[in-house]
Protein backbone atom coordinates (compact mmCIF):
# COMPACT_ATOMS: atom_id res chain seq x y z
CA UNK A 1 0.00 0.00 0.00
CA UNK A 2 1.27 3.35 -0.79
CA UNK A 3 1.18 5.98 1.96
CA UNK A 4 2.41 9.50 1.83
CA UNK A 5 3.42 10.97 4.96
CA UNK A 6 3.77 14.85 5.69
CA UNK A 7 5.61 16.78 7.96
CA UNK A 8 5.33 18.49 10.38
CA UNK A 9 1.66 18.48 10.80
CA UNK A 10 1.00 21.84 12.35
CA UNK A 11 3.56 24.68 12.03
CA UNK A 12 3.07 28.40 13.68
CA UNK A 13 4.94 30.90 12.55
CA UNK A 14 5.63 34.53 12.31
CA UNK A 15 5.25 36.96 9.64
CA UNK A 16 8.55 37.01 7.29
CA UNK A 17 10.12 33.76 8.36
CA UNK A 18 11.05 31.32 5.78
CA UNK A 19 9.64 27.46 6.35
CA UNK A 20 9.92 23.93 4.16
CA UNK A 21 7.11 20.78 4.73
CA UNK A 22 7.75 17.79 3.57
CA UNK A 23 6.16 14.60 2.07
CA UNK A 24 7.45 11.59 2.35
CA UNK A 25 6.83 8.06 0.61
CA UNK A 26 8.68 4.52 0.83
CA UNK A 27 6.97 3.74 -2.77
CA UNK A 28 7.91 5.36 -5.66
CA UNK A 29 5.27 8.02 -7.84
CA UNK A 30 5.42 9.10 -11.35
CA UNK A 31 4.27 12.31 -10.24
CA UNK A 32 3.59 14.46 -6.85
CA UNK A 33 0.73 16.90 -6.61
CA UNK A 34 0.81 19.87 -4.11
CA UNK A 35 -2.79 21.39 -3.39
CA UNK A 36 -3.67 24.17 -0.77
CA UNK A 37 -7.05 24.08 1.49
CA UNK A 38 -8.87 26.78 3.41
CA UNK A 39 -11.13 26.11 6.12
CA UNK A 40 -14.57 25.35 4.50
CA UNK A 41 -13.28 25.12 0.53
CA UNK A 42 -11.63 22.33 -1.31
CA UNK A 43 -8.30 21.55 -2.23
CA UNK A 44 -6.42 24.36 -4.88
CA UNK A 45 -4.30 22.51 -7.35
CA UNK A 46 -0.72 24.16 -7.13
CA UNK A 47 1.89 22.58 -9.00
CA UNK A 48 2.39 19.06 -10.21
CA UNK A 49 6.09 17.60 -10.25
CA UNK A 50 6.99 15.42 -12.61
CA UNK A 51 10.59 14.65 -13.36
CA UNK A 52 13.28 13.09 -10.33
CA UNK A 53 15.28 16.29 -9.07
CA UNK A 54 12.25 18.45 -10.88
CA UNK A 55 12.10 21.94 -8.81
CA UNK A 56 9.14 24.58 -9.57
CA UNK A 57 8.87 27.93 -8.40
CA UNK A 58 5.33 29.71 -8.02
CA UNK A 59 6.24 33.19 -6.83
CA UNK A 60 7.30 32.55 -3.02
CA UNK A 61 7.11 28.70 -2.96
CA UNK A 62 9.65 26.32 -4.27
CA UNK A 63 8.62 22.77 -4.62
CA UNK A 64 11.34 19.70 -5.35
CA UNK A 65 10.62 16.39 -6.11
CA UNK A 66 13.08 13.81 -5.16
CA UNK A 67 15.26 11.72 -7.56
CA UNK A 68 13.98 8.92 -6.41
CA UNK A 69 10.36 10.62 -6.86
CA UNK A 70 9.55 9.45 -3.28
CA UNK A 71 9.60 12.17 -1.55
CA UNK A 72 9.04 16.49 -2.24
CA UNK A 73 9.11 19.18 -0.29
CA UNK A 74 7.58 22.89 -0.58
CA UNK A 75 9.35 25.65 0.95
CA UNK A 76 8.22 29.32 1.67
CA UNK A 77 10.16 32.18 1.38
CA UNK A 78 9.05 35.13 3.73
CA UNK A 79 5.71 33.75 4.85
CA UNK A 80 2.67 35.61 4.82
CA UNK A 81 -0.60 35.36 6.94
CA UNK A 82 -2.52 34.69 3.51
CA UNK A 83 -0.09 31.25 3.40
CA UNK A 84 -2.48 29.98 5.71
CA UNK A 85 -3.98 26.82 5.05
CA UNK A 86 -3.38 23.51 5.35
CA UNK A 87 -0.90 22.04 2.99
CA UNK A 88 -1.44 18.73 1.08
CA UNK A 89 0.40 16.63 -1.40
CA UNK A 90 -1.01 13.77 -3.30
CA UNK A 91 0.43 10.92 -5.94
CA UNK A 92 -1.21 8.64 -8.14
CA UNK A 93 -2.18 5.60 -7.03
CA UNK A 94 -0.07 2.90 -8.71
CA UNK A 95 -2.57 0.39 -8.87
CA UNK A 96 -4.86 2.26 -10.84
CA UNK A 97 -3.80 5.69 -12.64
CA UNK A 98 -6.72 7.19 -12.26
CA UNK A 99 -6.98 7.63 -8.02
CA UNK A 100 -5.05 9.82 -5.88
CA UNK A 101 -3.25 9.20 -2.45
CA UNK A 102 -3.13 12.24 -0.55
CA UNK A 103 -1.42 12.75 2.64
CA UNK A 104 -2.61 14.03 6.04
CA UNK A 105 -1.51 17.44 5.55
CA UNK A 106 0.57 20.19 6.89
CA UNK A 107 -1.91 22.79 8.64
CA UNK A 108 0.30 25.92 8.36
CA UNK A 109 -0.65 29.21 10.40
CA UNK A 110 1.31 32.62 9.76
CA UNK A 111 0.18 35.17 12.33
CA UNK A 112 1.42 39.19 11.88
CA UNK B 1 -14.46 29.73 -16.74
CA UNK B 2 -16.42 27.96 -14.34
CA UNK B 3 -14.61 25.59 -11.78
CA UNK B 4 -16.11 22.40 -10.54
CA UNK B 5 -19.18 23.13 -8.72
CA UNK B 6 -21.00 21.12 -5.98
CA UNK B 7 -24.09 21.86 -4.23
CA UNK B 8 -25.91 21.95 -2.09
CA UNK B 9 -23.16 23.22 -0.32
CA UNK B 10 -24.45 22.00 3.00
CA UNK B 11 -26.55 18.99 3.72
CA UNK B 12 -28.46 18.07 7.36
CA UNK B 13 -29.85 14.91 6.99
CA UNK B 14 -31.68 12.70 10.06
CA UNK B 15 -30.63 8.95 10.37
CA UNK B 16 -31.97 6.48 8.04
CA UNK B 17 -32.58 9.18 5.58
CA UNK B 18 -30.88 9.59 1.70
CA UNK B 19 -28.31 12.34 1.12
CA UNK B 20 -27.63 13.24 -2.62
CA UNK B 21 -24.72 14.85 -3.90
CA UNK B 22 -24.37 16.60 -6.89
CA UNK B 23 -21.05 17.97 -9.18
CA UNK B 24 -20.73 19.44 -12.73
CA UNK B 25 -17.47 18.93 -13.84
CA UNK B 26 -15.42 21.72 -15.40
CA UNK B 27 -16.00 22.63 -18.87
CA UNK B 28 -14.28 20.06 -21.05
CA UNK B 29 -13.15 17.50 -18.22
CA UNK B 30 -14.70 13.90 -18.88
CA UNK B 31 -13.52 12.29 -15.77
CA UNK B 32 -15.24 13.01 -12.04
CA UNK B 33 -13.99 11.70 -8.93
CA UNK B 34 -14.93 11.77 -5.49
CA UNK B 35 -13.17 11.70 -2.43
CA UNK B 36 -14.50 11.82 1.32
CA UNK B 37 -12.54 13.56 3.59
CA UNK B 38 -13.62 13.09 7.46
CA UNK B 39 -12.91 14.95 10.40
CA UNK B 40 -9.06 15.36 11.04
CA UNK B 41 -8.39 13.15 8.25
CA UNK B 42 -6.86 12.90 4.57
CA UNK B 43 -9.03 12.74 1.46
CA UNK B 44 -9.89 9.52 0.63
CA UNK B 45 -10.37 8.03 -2.76
CA UNK B 46 -13.97 6.97 -3.18
CA UNK B 47 -15.19 6.36 -7.20
CA UNK B 48 -14.12 7.50 -10.58
CA UNK B 49 -16.50 7.77 -13.43
CA UNK B 50 -16.64 9.01 -17.03
CA UNK B 51 -19.81 9.77 -18.89
CA UNK B 52 -22.47 7.31 -18.50
CA UNK B 53 -19.52 4.84 -16.86
CA UNK B 54 -17.89 3.41 -13.12
CA UNK B 55 -14.28 2.90 -13.99
CA UNK B 56 -13.39 2.43 -10.06
CA UNK B 57 -15.22 2.53 -7.32
CA UNK B 58 -12.60 0.68 -5.26
CA UNK B 59 -13.19 3.06 -2.58
CA UNK B 60 -16.92 3.38 -1.96
CA UNK B 61 -18.48 1.00 0.61
CA UNK B 62 -20.26 -1.50 -1.11
CA UNK B 63 -23.32 -0.81 0.91
CA UNK B 64 -25.39 2.44 0.72
CA UNK B 65 -23.15 4.14 -1.92
CA UNK B 66 -23.80 4.65 -5.17
CA UNK B 67 -22.69 7.46 -7.86
CA UNK B 68 -23.39 7.63 -11.41
CA UNK B 69 -22.35 10.33 -14.26
CA UNK B 70 -25.68 10.08 -16.72
CA UNK B 71 -24.94 11.47 -20.45
CA UNK B 72 -26.72 14.58 -19.28
CA UNK B 73 -26.31 16.41 -16.29
CA UNK B 74 -24.49 16.65 -13.24
CA UNK B 75 -22.67 13.19 -11.47
CA UNK B 76 -24.33 12.26 -8.51
CA UNK B 77 -23.31 10.29 -5.03
CA UNK B 78 -26.02 8.76 -3.28
CA UNK B 79 -26.01 7.71 0.03
CA UNK B 80 -29.00 5.89 1.56
CA UNK B 81 -29.90 5.12 5.21
CA UNK B 82 -27.38 7.83 6.57
CA UNK B 83 -25.48 6.93 9.40
CA UNK B 84 -23.57 9.56 11.79
CA UNK B 85 -20.40 7.89 10.79
CA UNK B 86 -21.40 9.06 6.76
CA UNK B 87 -20.77 12.70 8.51
CA UNK B 88 -17.75 14.01 6.54
CA UNK B 89 -16.79 16.35 3.82
CA UNK B 90 -17.53 15.03 -0.04
CA UNK B 91 -15.34 16.89 -2.81
CA UNK B 92 -15.84 16.20 -6.90
CA UNK B 93 -12.90 16.43 -8.63
CA UNK B 94 -12.64 16.51 -12.16
CA UNK B 95 -9.60 16.17 -15.06
CA UNK B 96 -9.99 16.24 -18.82
CA UNK B 97 -8.95 12.87 -20.49
CA UNK B 98 -5.50 12.06 -20.46
CA UNK B 99 -4.27 13.89 -17.42
CA UNK B 100 -5.77 12.31 -14.81
CA UNK B 101 -3.09 13.67 -11.71
CA UNK B 102 -4.05 16.88 -12.27
CA UNK B 103 -7.93 16.94 -11.00
CA UNK B 104 -9.26 20.40 -9.80
CA UNK B 105 -11.45 20.18 -6.63
CA UNK B 106 -15.00 21.58 -5.97
CA UNK B 107 -15.57 23.02 -2.71
CA UNK B 108 -17.34 20.09 -1.23
CA UNK B 109 -20.69 19.42 0.46
CA UNK B 110 -20.35 18.73 4.06
CA UNK B 111 -22.58 16.23 5.27
CA UNK B 112 -24.24 16.14 8.77
CA UNK B 113 -26.06 13.50 9.76
CA UNK B 114 -28.11 13.82 13.03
Amino acid sequence: TQLLEQSPQFLSIQEGENLTVYCNSSSVFSSLQWYRQEPGEGPVLLVTVVTGGEVKKLKRLTFQFGDARKDSSLHITAAQPGDTGLYLCAGPDSGGYNKLIFGAGTRLAVHP
Amino acid sequence: NAGVMQNPRHLVRRRGQEARLRCSPMKGHSHVYWYRQLPEEGLKFMVYLQKENIIDESGMPKERFSAEFPKEGPSILRIQQVVRGDSAAYFCASSPAGLFNEQFFGPGTRLTVL
